[in-house]
Parts: structure tokens; C-alpha cells; sequence
């Protein structure tokens, strides 16, 4: 069983189009992220959610809006998509800081998101 | 605030070296490190983690790392290397706070060749 998995793999659209990644975790952790790998690969922190609750909204432009309808699913939607938004979007899960291993983060294969 | 640097950017190395792929942090608090490894079109694997005791760590694949707090580094090292380690190695560090953020480096391309 995948532990972290997220749909679609890849995501081919226009600039101006609204779309959703979708992320689930069956790992039982209670704290998800949204990373984003920019085409040099570096890789930042978009947001977390602990438990349905966000704790974690870095820098990112309101077009972007995270979604957690459960502790298992953190779902990322995009407004009014841009060419600067094409990357590879990663979702990753831990258990919450208090419990065990709670430093060691779980990712999901990716997702690939251009833009034209 | 803490920060990363991976200052090679690509390591080529032939099959059965060793290899040394460096990491450089800083952070006005303690920190938790880690090594993650990003095989092509893949996600994000943790090789190992540095939390706190023994500084230094060995993780999967025979992959270790040695935690420097003078020289606020934490280098991965292999005695030797096989093609199929050839990927994508990630140093990060984490605050001990309550986000479990992530603050990756830029990556070093270990590109084994036969």
C-alpha cells in the first residue's frame, strides 16, 4: 500500500485555469505538508496542517488555498494559474512533534505541474 | 532562522569510490539535520537524521553522516558507492519547535559512473 499518495502524477493546463492536487496519507499521522521543487530542484515549504489546523503558510500567493477536510487528506487547489507555477508540488506527512519520530518526514511521489 | 548550503552542485564518482557530499547549516538555535535522497521521478526518501546523542549517524543504503557543531556541518559519506546511488541528496534542517518545517539545501547530483 502506498503511504502517501497524490493525484494526478502529471497536470498539463493553461495559464488562467483553476486546479486541485490531492493528497492522501494512510500512515495515521497527523501533521501533512505542501512543498513546491521549482525546475533547479530546490525544494520549499508551502504550508502545513496539524490535525485540520494550519501551522505552517510560508510566503506563497493567495491564489494558492490548502484544503484538509481530515486528518488523512491535505488537498492543494490553485487560482488563476501562472507560467511561474510550473514544478513539481510534493505532499508529505509525520506524526505530530510530541510523538515518535515526528521529525521524519513521509513524501508522496509528486505531482508535475505545467503551465503554458 | 536557519539556512542550508550544498556547495556542489554535482559529485561524479566511479563505482566502488568513496564519496563525500557536504552540508553546511546555520541556525541561532539547535536543530535537527537530515539527508534525504530523490532517485529520478521520484519522491523525497530520509537516508538519515541527526536528533541529538552520537554525532555520528549511519543511515540506510551504508550511507553516514557526522554531526560538526563547531563547524556547523553535517557531511554524508559512503566508502563505496554503487551505480544505483546515483540520485539527487537533499541536507535539511528542521527547528525543534512544533512545525517540523523543513529547510532543504539546494541538492549535489551524486552521479556514479561504471
Amino acid at each position: 500500500d502506498t503511504a502517501v499518495s497524490q493525484t494526478p502524477k502529471y497536470l498539463v493546463t493553461q495559464m488562467g485555469n483553476d486546479k486541485s492536487i490531492k493528497c492522501e496519507q494512510n500512515l495515521g499521522h497527523d501533521t501533512m505538508y505542501w512543498y513546491k521543487q521549482d525546475s533547479k530542484k530546490f525544494l520549499k515549504i508551502m504550508f502545513s496542517y496539524n490535525n485540520k489546523e494550519l501551522i505552517i503558510n510560508e510566503t506563497v500567493p493567495n491564489r494558492f488555498s490548502p484544503k484538509s477536510p481530515d486528518k488523512a487528506h491535505l488537498n492543494l487547489h490553485i487560482n488563476s494559474l501562472e507560467l511561474g507555477d510550473s514544478a513539481v508540488y510534493f505532499c508529505a506527512s509525520s506524526p505530530a512533534a510530541g510523538q515518535g519520530r515526528a521529525n521524519e518526514q513521509f513524501f508522496g511521489p509528486g505531482t508535475r505541474l505545467t503551465v503554458l | 532562522a536557519q539556512s542550508v548550503t550544498q556547495l556542489d552542485s554535482q559529485v561524479p564518482v566511479f563505482e566502488e569510490a568513496p564519496v563525500e557530499l557536504r552540508c553546511n547549516y546555520s541556525s541561532s538555535v539547535s536543530v535537527y539535520l537530515f539527508w534525504y535522497v530523490q532517485y529520478p521521478n521520484q519522491g523525497l526518501q530520509l537516508l538519515l537524521k541527526y536528533l541529538s546523542g552520537s554525532t555520528l549517524v549511519k543511515g540506510i543504503n551504508g550511507f553516514e553522516a557526522e554531526f560538526n557543531k563547531s563547524q556547523t556541518s553535517f557531511h554524508l559519506r559512503k566508502p563505496s558507492v554503487h551505480i544505483s546511488d546515483t540520485a539527487e541528496y537533499f541536507c535539511a534542517v528542521s527547528d525543534r519547535g512544533a512545525t517540523n518545517k523543513l529547510i532543504f539545501g539546494t541538492g549535489t547530483l551524486l552521479a556514479v559512473q561504471p
